[in-house]
């Protein structure tokens, strides 16, 4: 049983819209981080927290933002979609220990149209 | 240049087989190195964590081996299922950041046929 939630798992929106992935988890854990993937590519960090009112960006620049004002709670906000955020979106948590307890969710594919 | 890089890219194999996939890395410093298993349209799934001084770990049928002086990991899988079919994504981590940065290969995509 996955601990850590998204939702929706898939979202076809049109351009312009604003959106907002949904990303929950009940272990706790302080940092949480967000991935985009794209088929056949490698994970790219666009956004992570080390605790609430912590957030900045990952490796990979993305035009969206995130929030944390509660432990279990990291979602991530677009506020103008483009076809260019097609993508699948992967929300994970960790322990403070970096070395185990790394958990991923089942992600959200979003498209743009 | 991706720090990560794994293969083959894709590799298909019939029901009741054995498998190895590989993965060699250039990460540094090391601290550990971690194989997922992601399912289509799914998260990735942990399989194996191994760290510097660990060179090999099973999971059931699943067992890595590192080898932290030439870079290089395997993913070993005996008796291959249907329900093997996946990505087999290898991930390492440095040591150099409090946030234990993790390095992403492309994935092996493993497809096991009846």
């Amino acid at each position: 049983e996955a601990d850590i939630y998204q939702t929706p798992r898939y979202l076809v929106i049109g351009t312009g819209k604003k959106i907002t992935l949904e990303c929950s988890q009940t272990m706790g854990h302080d940092k949480m981080y967000w991935y985009q993937q794209d088929p056949g590519m490698e994970l790219h960090l666009i956004h992570y927290s080390y605790g609430v009112n912590s957030t900045e960006k990952g490796d990979l620049s993305s035009e969206s933002t995130v929030s944390r004002i509660r432990t279990e709670h990291f979602p991530l906000t677009l506020e103008s979609a483009r076809p260019s955020h097609t993508s699948q979106y992967l929300c994970a948590s960790s322990e403070s220990d970096r070395i185990y307890g790394y958990t991923f969710g089942s992600g959200t594919r979003l498209t743009v149209v | 240049k991706n720090q990560v890089e794994q293969s083959p890219q894709s590799l298909i194999i019939l029901e009741g087989k054995n498998c190895t996939l590989q993965c060699n890395y250039t990460v540094s410093p090391f601290s550990n190195l971690r194989w997922y298993k992601q399912d289509t349209g799914r998260g990735p799934v942990s399989l194996t964590i191994m760290t510097f001084s660990e060179n090999t770990k099973s999971n059931g049928r699943y067992t890595a081996t590192l080898d932290a002086d030439t870079k290089q990991s395997s993913l070993h899988i005996t008796a291959s299922q249907l329900s093997d079919s996946a990505s087999y994504i290898c991930v390492v981590s440095d040591r150099g950041s409090t946030l234990g940065r993790l390095y992403f290969g492309r994935g092996t995509q493993l497809t096991v046929w009846p």
